[in-house]
């Protein structure tokens, strides 16, 4: 147990669904992210929250949305996703210093499949 | 943009060869960070090496630090099944507050 809890583990979802992987972690950490890990790019950072503030946009396409409401919580709202958006998805929680972004604690990822 | 480069990408040995990953950023790391993923598993912390020429072990595994701070290697002595995984190497990104960058990963396959 890593102190980040993720759920679902697994989603299957048709490309006119919308759905929401959550993440939770209990380790008081500052910063929280989402990476997407697949076969092309093996750990692929989306999302980085600061504080709860949103401080990095990879270049991820709108239909993927995250949402943090406080500092424990992190979202990832999808909607109309393509099949090449099939991926094990990571949330990560980390405490941030000003001389860098700590040790990345991750959880056990979402498993999604779009079909 | 910063990319820290990772190789090779696939290592097959048998059991009780040694193993190597290395990697290699164009620019000077503060710190750099190693995780092992399990098959089926995700990403777990190693360690962390912040000084210049800095050397960890942790039993089998040895860590290095570059003196210019802008590589990086893994080495494992007389490989084991149980360190089959992808290991990766992570470092932070210049200018980007918490932000994380991992290399692409080693995957290593051990053959009893």
């Amino acid at each position: 147990e890593t102190g980040v809890t993720q759920t679902p583990r697994h989603l299957v979802m048709g490309m006119t669904n919308k759905k929401s992987l959550k993440c939770e972690q209990h380790l008081g950490h500052n910063a929280m992210y989402w990476y997407k890990q697949s076969a092309k790019k093996p750990l692929e950072l989306m999302f980085v929250y600061n504080f709860k503030e949103q401080t990095e946009n990879n270049s991820v396409p709108s239909r993927f949305s995250p949402e943090c409401p406080n500092s424990s919580h992190l979202f990832l709202h999808l909607h109309t996703l393509q099949p090449e958006d099939s991926a094990l998805y990571l949330c990560a929680s980390s405490q941030g210093r000003p001389r860098g972004p700590g040790i990345a604690f991750f959880g056990q990822g979402t498993r999604l499949t779009v079909v | 943009g910063q990319q820290v480069m990772q190789i090779p990408q696939y290592q097959h040995v048998q059991e009780g060869e040694d193993f190597t990953t290395y990697c290699n950023s164009s620019t000077t790391l503060s710190n750099i960070q190693w995780y092992k993923q399990r098959p089926g598993g995700h990403p777990v912390f190693l360690i962390q090496l912040v000084k210049s020429g800095e050397v960890k072990k942790q039993k089998r595994l040895t860590f290095q630090f570059g003196e210019a701070k802008k590589n990086s290697s893994l080495h494992i002595t007389a490989t084991q099944t149980t360190d089959v995984g992808t290991y990766f190497c992570a470092a932070p990104l210049r200018g980007g507050y918490n932000k994380l960058i991992f290399g692409a990963g080693t995957r290593l396959a051990v053959h009893p």
